[in-house]
């Protein structure tokens, strides 16, 4: 069975500042994989999501992601972090079926 | 376009009472559904997916059941629920694997 781990389950980034957010997942075969963000109260949004190709994909809003295959990793990156993306950021990986996800990492941006 | 549809956007029951969450998706056929549940701290937690109209998997034993009456109609129900049901439930639906999972707004639900 798939899994997925997002070891900070905190980050605190000034404004402005770069962000990276970790992502390692566990899948016996090739994967998919996504980055979703949820702000509070709200469903998920779809950031990116990688499948084949290129190992590093784009997103909406800036964010990027690199798929490493030797490091089992996948993690979400921002060059110039903004006020309005301070919220969760969920990690998933599509197994048969279903997608299984993340505990999160909630993003807080100081001024 | 597509679009899901999950109503209501919160919710407060007593203990013991039934439960009824509706979730409809429009603008495709024979979508994948999918309920989570959302607690503090515990990441999404898959209860249950369709593959098409009455086929319903559930993952986690609990005190919910899942329908799919129509083609693009998922139902999320508790006969009786408890206060550990309460949550942020999710309903989700996507086309593959691939595609990813497009979300609803979520409903908060409180058992009081």
């Amino acid at each position: 069975a798939q899994s997925v781990t997002q070891p900070d389950i905190h980050i605190t980034v000034s404004e402005g500042a770069s962000l990276e957010l970790r992502c390692n997942y566990s899948y016996g075969a090739t994967p998919y994989l996504f980055w979703y963000v949820q702000s509070p109260g709200q469903g998920l949004q779809l950031l990116l999501k990688y499948f084949s190709g290129d190992t590093l994909v784009q997103g909406i809003k800036g964010f990027e992601a690199e798929f490493k295959r030797s490091q089992s990793s996948f993690n979400l990156r921002k060059p110039s972090v903004h006020w309005s993306d301070a919220a969760e950021y969920f990690c998933a990986v599509s197994g048969y079926s279903t997608l299984t996800f993340g505990k999160g990492t909630m993003l807080l941006v100081s001024p | 376009s597509q679009t899901i549809h999950q109503w209501p956007a919160t919710l407060v029951q007593p203990v013991g009472s039934p439960l009824s969450l509706e979730c409809t998706v429009e603008g495709t056929s024979n979508p994948n559904l999918y309920w989570y549940r959302q607690a503090a701290g515990r990441g999404l937690q898959l209860l249950f997916y369709s593959v098409g109209i009455g086929q319903i998997s559930s993952e986690v034993p609990q005190n919910l059941s899942a329908s799919r009456p129509q083609d693009r109609q998922f139902i999320l129900s508790s006969k009786k629920l408890l206060l550990s049901d309460s949550g942020f439930y999710l309903c989700a639906w996507s086309e593959d694997r691939g595609g990813g999972y497009t979300f609803g707004s979520g409903t908060r639900l409180t058992v009081v």
